[in-house]
């Protein structure tokens, strides 16, 4: 099995809530990535978990908070979104950051900022 | 990571075989050639990933040139359903991650 499950699949924001997206594996996999996707762009990379902790961020913007509760759970809290961040938001986990390692995503989660 | 260089767009017809090539003359001694797919609106698909030899699973064989310098995916016989955006991606040396290029996009016809 080498599934990345993400949810919700679909969220409407307005610009002062705050909501998070979820993504969950059940691989055994100790590293865990957030990347984002603008529509006729390549993903781009956000945020990096490793062993629960994070590795590296990608200058993203303090509006956009990852956490990682657990070995299995990766969540990106959303608070005080611009509509421009309206994008798919991918995760993906790999055994850990070892080179050579296959890195499995999720179908995503779109998010629409309005 | 190396970076990679891919022709933006292909058109391979339904049944024949789809060589999807891709240049990254910068690699260097530690690092991967991954393959990955993203059919429009899904997560990226990985297909298949080599070091040095060349290498087939199930979905496509990878074919890496002696001096690791370029790569070709080969799909052997392409469907309607390999319609897609293919990535080439070079990684190693910043630990294990990907940084997407423009990738090649796939048009398989009838």
């Amino acid at each position: 099995d080498t599934e990345v499950t993400q949810t919700p699949k679909h969220l409407v924001m307005g610009m002062t809530n705050k909501k998070s997206l979820k993504c969950e594996q059940h691989m055994g996999h100790r590293a865990m990535y957030w990347y984002k996707q603008k529509a006729k762009k390549p993903p781009e990379l956000m945020f990096v978990y490793s062993y629960e902790k994070l590795s590296i961020n990608e200058s993203v913007p303090s509006r956009f908070s990852p956490e990682c509760p657990n070995s299995s759970l990766l969540n990106l809290h959303l608070h005080a979104l611009q509509p421009e961040d309206s994008a798919l938001y991918l995760c993906a986990s790999s055994q850990d950051r070892g080179t050579g390692n296959t890195i499995y995503f999720g179908e995503g989660s779109w998010l629409t900022v309005v | 990571d190396a970076k990679t260089t891919q022709p933006p767009s292909m058109d391979c017809a339904e049944g024949r075989a789809a060589n999807l090539p891709c240049n990254h003359s910068t690699i260097s001694g530690n690092e991967y050639v991954y393959w990955y797919r993203q059919i429009h609106s899904q997560g990226p698909q990985y297909i298949i990933h080599g070091l040095k030899n060349n290498e087939t699973n199930e979905m496509a064989s990878l074919i890496i040139t002696e001096d690791r310098k370029s790569s070709t995916l080969i799909l052997p016989h392409a469907t309607l359903r390999d319609t897609a955006v293919y990535y080439c991606i070079v990684s190693g040396e910043a630990g294990n991650m990907l940084t997407f290029g423009g990738g090649t996009r796939l048009m398989v016809k009838p």
